[in-house]
């Protein structure tokens, strides 16, 4: 058990719907990553949340938003689902932003868009 | 921009050792990690190399050469759970703390 808390662990839904993820980072961690896992990608890097402030973003789509809280749980927010969007969404936490900071994961939740 | 290769699949048998390699090209270098996957569950963490050499940990151990871009995660003593995908993520220097994920190497070890 990483200590990071993903929720719900899966969710299916249709298409042109709106879904949240939700992730508890462990405890004392302050980076919240979010990523997406595809059958024909890799882990793609989504975006990054740093203390409640959006630090860096990768590939993520102008349909998806997320934010950090103050208790520093993180949602993600898909939004106009497509079927492209089927996927592992992963949650990852690491304590700060510094070199040999490490990321653990949540289990994820697998999104089905039908 | 990251270009990070790894081998799409291997296999190996049981009680065997298996070396999976990893070549990196990246502006700046600021560590490399390797990650275990099974199938539908979240990454776990293995190790991480910023120096040059050897990283032993237990039947996993990971080496890296920053001249070369090169790294390379050996498992002895491989066991039927070791049967998992592993990646290979760099960082790299320049401002971003995100590492950048491999397609992963899927390995099935069997009896």
């Amino acid at each position: 058990d990483s200590g990071v808390t993903q929720t719900p662990k899966h969710l299916i839904t249709a298409t042109g719907q709106r879904v949240t993820l939700r992730c508890s980072p462990r405890s004392g961690d302050l980076s919240v990553y979010w990523y997406q896992q595809s059958l024909d990608q890799g882990l793609q890097f989504l975006i990054q949340y740093y203390n409640g402030e959006e630090r860096a973003k990768g590939n993520i789509l102008e349909r998806f938003s997320a934010q950090q809280f103050p208790d520093l749980h993180s949602e993600l927010n898909l939004s106009s689902l497509e079927l492209g969007d089927s996927a592992l969404y992963f949650c990852a936490s690491s304590v700060e932003e510094r070199i040999g900071d490490i990321q653990y994961f949540g289990a994820g939740t697998r999104l089905s868009v039908l | 921009g990251q270009n990070i290769d790894q081998p799409t699949e291997m296999t190996a048998t049981e009680g065997a050792i298996v070396q999976i390699n990893c070549t990196y090209q990246t502006s700046g270098f600021n560590g490399l990690f390797w990650y275990q996957q099974h199938a539908g569950e979240a990454p776990t963490f293995l190790s991480y190399n910023v120096l040059d050499g050897l990283e032993e940990k237990g039947r996993f151990s990971s080496f890296l050469s920053r001249s070369k871009g090169y790294s390379y995660l050996l498992l002895k003593e491989l066991q039927m759970k070791d049967s998992a995908s592993y990646l290979c993520a760099v960082r790299s220097s320049g401002g971003s703390y995100i590492p950048t994920f491999g397609r992963g190497t899927s390995l099935i070890v069997h009896p």
